[in-house]
């Protein structure tokens, strides 16, 4: 089974930018992944905030956006908020079988 | 509005069955794949298995292949997760999903989640 990395941690600055990268053991991340963004928050269920590498949600703040970057899925958040605080994980789909990385804690401070 | 409430969570004996289920609304059920993810306490998120609009696609992660079963009643609008021969690292919290992007793996859409103990 492939392995999913993420940054275990991340900090930015209030109004800053940051960005999550997400690497696959198999070799380069493509579209054909179909990587997906999710955070989440203390005691509450995940939120997809990115489907399909790009894709947003209607409740998907500006701020967010998915992209492919240096062979990994990469979430760039533009002009973070204290309320992004939070573990983003990202998904990879292998062909019949999904796998989240590790998370990323995100401190906004 | 899309809904997926989870039931059937619980405190199992190691190697006892459990079956969970996820009633859907708010979409029309029968046309989109659905998935289960879990959660372990202060863990990350791990999917466990998705199935096809139509339930003739199953798919699942390595850890439960053999002893999950994921199936789905689209007359009853209703995702099943049948658990067998549960271990202790199968307690998590238990999310169903909506899968409305390209694969049928991922998940765009959330349950509260169901939480399932294995132990003695």
């Amino acid at each position: 089974q492939a392995v999913v990395t993420q940054e275990p941690s991340l900090a930015v600055s209030p109004g800053g930018t940051v960005t999550l990268t997400c690497g696959s053991s198999t070799g380069v991340v493509t579209s054909g992944h179909f990587p997906y963004w999710f955070q989440q928050k203390p005691g509450q269920a995940p939120r997809t905030l990115i489907y399909d590498t790009t894709n947003k949600h209607s409740w998907t703040p500006a701020r967010f956006s998915g992209s492919l970057l240096g062979g990994k899925a990469a979430l760039t958040l533009s002009g973070a908020q204290p309320e992004d605080e939070a573990d983003y994980y990202c998904f990879l789909s292998y062909n019949g079988a999904g796998v989240f990385g590790g998370g990323t804690k995100l401190t906004v401070l | 509005e899309v809904q997926l409430v989870e039931s059937g969570g619980g405190l199992v004996q190691p190697g006892g069955s459990l079956r969970l289920s996820c009633a859907a609304s708010g979409f029309t059920f029968s046309t989109y794949a659905v998935t289960w993810v879990r959660q372990a306490p202060g863990k990350g998120l791990e999917w466990v298995s998705a199935i096809t609009a139509s339930g003739g696609n199953t798919y699942y992660a390595d850890s439960v292949k053999g002893r999950f079963t994921i199936s789905r009643d689209n007359s009853k609008k209703t995702l099943y997760a049948q658990m067998h021969s549960l271990r202790a690292e199968d307690t998590a919290v238990y999310y169903c999903g909506l899968s409305t992007g390209r694969t049928v793996e991922g998940t765009n859409y959330w349950g509260q989640g169901t939480r399932v103990t294995v132990s003695s």
